[in-house]
């Protein structure tokens, strides 16, 4: 199985809603990874997850909260966004961070903030 | 500081080959991966170099020299479905991934 699972696939929010994308995967990886893209942009790197513990914070703004339940899982907890927060968001995983492993991603959500 | 260049969009017609280029400055060098994303979806892996030389993989081969921190991606056979933006991703000395901005390729009938 190399498949990268996340839900939901659109999502729709107001900037006083809280609400959370989640991401799975069951191939054995270490590493979990969150990015942000924008319209015709590369990936941008938000989040790094080694071990279950954070690895890489890229500055990103608190009102995205990433949490690691297990090493499977990876959430992103959105809060008092802006609309400009409006881009697909991607979870990628790979064997390992610090390895030149490649990186598996999931079909993204695509965010909306009204 | 790191950086990534790719031409921005090429057009190719179907049945043909196409090179995409890739030229690099990053602090460090482990390696040089090839992704597609078609519109809307996920980038998905294509090709890792990390030795000079060309990675042949049925119509995808992936070029490398280090010493021009140059890559190329040819695509041979150009079918519809390769129609795509193709980034190249280099991965610097802290294993961080570095993105180029990629290259629309167009295929025409």
């Amino acid at each position: 199985d190399t498949e990268v699972t996340q839900t939901p696939k659109h999502l729709v929010m107001g900037m006083t809603n809280k609400k959370s994308l989640k991401c799975e995967q069951h191939m054995g990886h270490r590493a979990m990874y969150w990015y942000k893209q924008k319209a015709k942009k590369p990936p941008e790197l938000m989040f790094v997850y080694s071990y279950e513990k954070l690895s890489i914070n890229e500055s990103v703004p608190s009102r995205f909260s990433p949490e690691c339940p297990n090493s499977s899982l990876l959430n992103l907890h959105l809060h008092a966004l802006q609309p400009e927060d409006s881009a697909l968001y991607l979870c990628a995983s790979s064997q390992a961070q610090g390895e030149a492993y490649e990186q598996y991603f999931g079909p993204g959500t695509r965010l909306t903030v009204t | 500081g790191q950086n990534i260049d790719q031409p921005t969009e090429m057009t190719a017609t179907e049945g043909a080959i196409v090179q995409i280029n890739c030229t690099y400055q990053t602090s460090g060098f482990n390696g040089l991966f090839w992704y597609q994303q078609h519109a809307g979806e996920a980038p998905t892996f294509l090709s890792y170099n990390v030795l000079d030389g060309l990675e042949e993989k049925g119509r995808f081969s992936s070029f490398l020299s280090r010493s021009k921190g140059y890559s190329y991606l040819l695509l041979k056979e150009l079918q519809m479905k390769d129609s795509a933006s193709y980034l190249c991703a280099v991965t610097d000395s802290n294993y961080q991934l570095i993105w180029g901005a990629g290259t629309k390729l167009i295929i025409k009938p």
